[in-house]
């Protein structure tokens, strides 16, 4: 199995809404990242865990809040979004760091905040 | 910082036609080379990597060699197809980096 995969596809939410992403792998990765992409822009890097510990925040807002349960599961909960954050949310992972970072991503969460 | 510079597009070509995009980076260490493939409503995909100096990466008839000497690591396909048409993004990770650094990405179009 060398996929991930991520639900839900889309996402439409209010700015008071509460909601999550989940991200999920079964290759044996350690490092899970989240990314945020806006249209004709390359991925951004929010997050980056290690062996189910965080290693990478790249100075994200509090209101994106990253957990990893176990190996295989990355979750982004979400809170008071602004209408800027709308944007497609592609997780992806690597075996871990000590090779090239070959990284397998995703299909993206679109997500739209009202 | 590193950071890798790719050519702006969109590239329009026609089909069979040959296929360069360009991608120079700049980098302390000996990082790895990628280029990544993204289609329309899809995440990334690898579609090539090269992991040292000279190493040519090579899949679904797209190739990349890696020059050091001119911190390059062009993307070439002899002859495209419409289905190419995609985002293609060059990046580069340093050995043992927490982060991939991506290109601007090129947008490609091939008509019928």
């Amino acid at each position: 199995d060398t996929e991930v995969t991520q639900t839900p596809k889309h996402l439409v939410m209010g700015m008071t809404n509460k909601k999550s992403l989940k991200c999920e792998q079964h290759m044996g990765h350690r490092a899970m990242y989240w990314y945020k992409q806006k249209a004709k822009k390359p991925p951004e890097l929010m997050f980056v865990y290690s062996y189910e510990k965080l290693s990478i925040n790249e100075s994200v807002p509090s209101r994106f809040s990253p957990e990893c349960p176990n190996s295989s599961l990355l979750n982004l909960h979400l809170h008071a979004l602004q209408p800027e954050d709308s944007a497609l949310y592609l997780c992806a992972s690597s075996q871990d760091f000590s090779g090239d970072n070959e990284q397998f991503f995703g299909p993206g969460t679109r997500l739209t905040v009202l | 910082g590193d950071s890798v510079t790719q050519m702006e597009g969109p590239v329009t070509l026609s089909e069979e036609a040959f296929l360069t995009i360009n991608c120079t980076y700049t980098a302390t260490g000996y990082p790895s080379l990628f280029w990544y493939v993204q289609y329309p409503g899809e995440g990334l995909q690898l579609l090539l990597k090269a992991t040292k100096a000279d190493d040519k990466g090579s899949n679904k008839g797209f190739e990349a060699t890696y020059r050091k000497e001119t911190t390059s690591f062009h993307l070439e396909k002899g002859s495209v197809q419409v289905s190419d048409s995609a985002v293609y993004f060059c990046a580069l990770s340093n050995t043992g980096g927490f982060k991939t650094i991506f290109g601007a990405g090129t947008r490609l179009f091939v008509k019928a």
